[in-house]
């Protein structure tokens, strides 16, 4: 199986902030990546597909980059609806596969 | 955008098998890719497998022994069966679809179900 790493698992940040979490993979899978969001209670929340590109109605606070085996996630001007818990999954192989989780929390 | 909701039952008993069905509305069960996922509560998240209509299903290899999925077109519905249940399933159940060459990365989630496995 494909494993996915994210980092940092926990990111402290405040209202307005830029943040950057990470996803590595271990072996290439060439842009396969996707981000979900997830809020306590709620199903996950699809934001970029093809590693960089958006899902249907998803704010371009929003980016994705990166190939291969590393990618980032970045969102820009935080606001308080974007604490939540962020996945990277890859598609390239069976099984897909999901990182650990980025948990994003105010400072 | 098409929208899906799981159903089935809340409890399972060990040793006893899980039916849990996702009712498709806002498109077409032919269309799109459906996959499983499970997340156990306060944990990662795992995918379970996909089918389309006119594929041969992929299930998670951890799973593959255990786990079958079916498409049901007249009722634009599909369907998780899970045998052999113990604790370490107990989980929140989600249904998801995607689409297109992208469709690995599910554009539309169910709101999950949570399945308890206890005596």
């Amino acid at each position: 199986d494909i494993q996915m790493t994210q980092s940092p698992s926990l990111l402290s940040a405040s209202i307005g902030d830029r943040v950057t979490i990470t996803c590595r993979a271990s072996q290439g899978i060439s842009t396969y990546l996707a981000w979900v969001q997830q809020k306590p209670g709620k199903a996950p929340k699809s934001l970029i597909y093809g590693a960089s590109r958006l899902q249907s109605g998803v704010p371009s606070k929003f980016s994705g980059s990166g190939s291969g085996t590393d990618f980032t996630l970045t969102i820009t001007y935080l606001q308080p609806e974007d604490f939540a818990t962020y996945y990277c999954q890859q598609y390239d192989s069976y099984p897909h596969t999901f990182g650990q989780g980025t948990k994003l929390e105010i400072k | 955008q098409v929208r899906l909701q799981e159903s089935g039952p809340g409890l399972v008993k060990p040793s006893e098998t899980l039916s849990l069905t996702c009712t498709v509305s806002g498109g077409s069960i032919s269309t799109y890719y459906w996959s499983w996922i499970r997340q156990p509560p306060g944990k990662g998240v795992e995918w379970i497998g996909y089918i389309h209509y006119s594929e041969t299903p992929k299930y998670n290899p951890s799973l593959k022994s255990r786990v079958t999925m079916s498409v049901d077109t007249s009722r634009n519905q599909f369907s998780l069966t899970l045998t052999s249940l113990t604790g370490a399933d107990t989980a929140v159940y989600y249904c998801a679809a995607g689409w297109g060459s992208h469709w690995g990365a599910p554009g539309s989630w169910g709101q999950g179900t949570l399945v308890t496995v206890s005596s």
